[in-house]
């Protein structure tokens, strides 16, 4: 039971241009949602958080958004660059608790 | 401050045998949670341990188990190693339990390949 999805398994975005990358889960307790990017051989790396009670987090060029009645989490790269090139994952927890993960989307910023 | 370290890197095992990997967090870090990822599940949670007690558990078969000692380093070990068991093996620590996510660091991971 996938209650953190990624249906995109990957995304090519021209320099420059934004990324979107989404998410939909279906545990309506999460209350917490996360963004990591992964580059190969390391582990993931936090990049950004929302809590169920906003919309919307901007930190530099990321920002991720939260559509709680759509269950819907979306991170936008703007604008994205070839450095952005990774493993991105989202994940999401209820209080005190362990995080679920997604599967992950391979994002590709060409040139 | 170093990073979370994890040892070994890579690791060839067949099928039936045991292994256990060892995980060392951040220096001041007590908890350590560890994960399994792989291409069709993303990264899947196994279990979590806090000042040397397991503190949450995933939904894995009892061959996984682990432990952590006094100064927070933990193994984990897989017996009866299957070939579905090929994974990356990720550890993270952080320095409270139950961390939102934004505390946690990851280490490198450690690739076994069950043959």
């Amino acid at each position: 039971d996938q209650q953190v999805k990624q249906n995109s398994p990957s995304l090519s975005v021209q320099e420059g241009r934004i990324s979107i990358l989404n998410c939909d889960y279906t545990n309506s307790m999460f209350d917490y949602f996360l963004w990591y990017k992964k580059y190969p051989a390391e582990g993931p790396t936090f990049l950004i958080s929302i809590s169920s009670i906003k919309d919307k987090n901007e930190d530099g060029r990321f920002t991720v958004f939260l559509n709680k009645s759509a269950k819907h989490l979306s991170l936008h790269i703007v604008p994205s660059q070839p450095g952005d090139s990774a493993v991105y994952f989202c994940a999401a927890s209820v209080p005190a608790s362990k995080l679920t993960f997604g599967t992950g989307t391979r994002l590709q910023v060409t040139l | 401050k170093a990073g979370v370290t994890q040892t070994p890197r890579y690791l060839i095992k067949t099928r039936g045998q045991q292994v256990t990997l060892s995980c060392s967090p951040i220096s001041g870090h007590r908890s350590v949670s560890w994960y399994q990822q792989t291409p069709g599940q993303g990264l899947q949670f196994l279990f979590e341990y806090f000042s040397e007690t397991q503190r949450n558990k995933g939904n894995f078969p009892g061959r996984f188990s682990g432990r952590q000692f006094s100064n927070s380093r933990s193994e984990m070990n897989v017996s009866t190693l299957e070939l579905g068991d090929s994974a990356l093996y990720l550890c993270a620590s952080s320095f409270v339990a139950g961390g939102r996510g934004d505390t946690q660091y990851f280490g490198p991971g450690t690739r076994l390949t069950v043959l």
